[in-house]
């Protein structure tokens, strides 16, 4: 079985510019998660998506961060303007229903300067 | 929220259990206990959860104590790859696994 598939592993950019991020979760799962990690933390839930629609929120900061999950499968996560705090791992994660294991990509490691 | 405690730190000889322990002392009836691990520059990786009884799977042995405020992990037979952090994760809200607050965990270390 395929796991959670991200992209792209590592981008640099300048601050104020604009970054996305791809991920498509294993076939079949309905929940869909980004976290973010910052060097020598614990990853922090940004959203949750259940097929389209957005569970949580909360901790999106949505001045500058937006997630979309079209069609119930892949997800979008896109930073615009980066601000050099948003250096971190972006890890997309997906589980079956809630209440079950959920399952880590490899991570995107974005790096602003 | 079930708030957890983990020793920062824990070295183990290759081949020998590696017994992990985490406090949850505020966990509510119907909350749940996972573990996940992560390998450096991976992303964190299920191991097991529980809510009662002991579990075991391929990975790992998660023993509970009956009143749940503590559980334990068991690694049967440390290997150089089992080295990394472990998360102890109580999601709140009982039976909901939507919102995994990752702590400092434990460091992991398995030696030759």
């Amino acid at each position: 079985e395929a796991g959670v598939a991200q992209s792209p592993r590592y981008k640099i950019i300048e601050k104020r510019q604009s970054v996305a991020f791809w991920c498509n979760p294993i076939s079949g799962h309905a929940t869909l998660y980004w976290y973010q990690q910052i060097l020598g933390q614990g990853p922090k839930l940004l959203i949750q998506f259940q097929n389209n629609g957005v569970v949580d929120d909360s901790q999106l900061p949505k001045d500058r961060f937006s997630a979309e999950r079209l069609k119930g499968v892949d997800s979008t996560l896109k930073i615009q303007p980066a601000k050099l705090e948003d250096s971190a791992v972006y890890l997309c994660a997906s589980s079956l229903v809630k209440n079950q294991a959920i399952y880590f990509g490899e991570g995107s490691w974005l790096t602003v300067v | 929220d079930a708030k957890t405690t983990q020793p920062p730190s824990m070295d183990c000889a290759e081949g020998r259990a590696a017994n992990l322990p985490c406090n949850h002392s505020t966990i509510s009836g119907n909350e749940y206990v996972y573990w996940y691990r992560q390998i450096h520059s991976q992303g964190p990786q299920y191991i097991i959860h529980g809510l009662k009884n002991n579990e075991t799977n391929e990975m790992a042995s998660l023993i509970i104590t009956e009143d749940r405020k503590s559980s334990t992990l068991i690694l049967p037979h440390a290997t150089l790859r089992d080295t990394a952090v472990y998360y102890c994760i109580v999601p709140p809200g009982g039976g909901s696994q939507g919102n995994l607050i990752f702590g400092k965990g434990t460091k992991l270390s398995v030696k030759p």
